[in-house]
């Protein structure tokens, strides 16, 4: 059984500029969870998507967002990128959240800001 | 708010059995975890433990909670040298996101 898939695996980009993540969850789950990984912060909340609709976010700016497809894959999006958005960041896939199923993670997507 | 705390560093010599300790404060958290995290990997899901059970057991994994104290810790028996990672306590709120602590760095000395 696959993972969860995150692309790319490393990414550069320059302050100011966008960028777009993207996970695709385990076979058969519905719930996809984005975090992030940044030197000295540790592992942060940012978003939880369910059944294409946004369920839950953690205490970031709105330049912060992301969406699920119908296939539960999901994007996160990050506009107006500053330096302190350089992080790991990591999804994560579980059942349908009724039963509070244990998240899986991909090995994440490393962003570099310049 | 949730807060977990964990110590830093944690070495052992290979063959020895290791103890991660983890406390934490949010006392609804229904689910506990334990995830690993290798140098430029993700988090691989060890195990975890529903907040109503005091022991779990699984292979060379043994995870103990207190629920009057709030600690959680994982027990590695004959640890070696690829067990050496990050390793990361997390309980789950109402909200179903996790939150962590800082992670564990085992050093497991052959």
């Amino acid at each position: 059984e696959a993972g969860v898939t995150q692309s790319p695996t490393h990414l550069i980009k320059t302050r100011g500029q966008q960028v777009t993540l993207r996970c695709s969850p385990i076979s058969g789950h519905t719930s996809v969870y984005w975090y992030q990984q940044a030197l000295g912060l540790g592992l942060q909340f940012l978003l939880w998507y369910d059944e294409g609709e946004e369920r839950n976010r953690g205490n970031f700016p709105p330049r912060f967002s992301g969406r699920q497809f119908p296939n539960y894959s999901s994007e996160l999006n990050v506009n107006a990128l500053e330096l302190e958005d350089s992080a790991l960041y990591l999804c994560a896939s579980s059942l349908a959240q009724g039963g509070r199923q244990p998240q899986h993670f991909g090995d994440g997507t490393r962003l570099s800001i310049l | 708010g949730e807060d977990v705390e964990q110590s830093l560093f944690l070495s052992v010599r290979e063959g020895d059995s290791s103890v991660i300790n983890c406390t934490y404060t949010d006392s609804s958290s229904t689910y506990l975890y334990w995830y690993k995290q290798e140098p430029g990997a993700g988090l691989q899901l060890l195990t975890y433990i529903f907040s109503n059970m005091d022991m779990k057991q699984d292979q060379r994994l043994t995870v103990l909670l207190n629920k009057k104290d709030k600690h959680l810790s994982l027990r590695i028996a004959d640890t070696q040298t690829g067990d050496s990672a990050i390793y990361f306590c997390a309980g789950q709120t109402g909200a179903n996101n996790l939150f962590f602590g800082t992670g564990t760095r085992l050093t497991v000395i052959p």
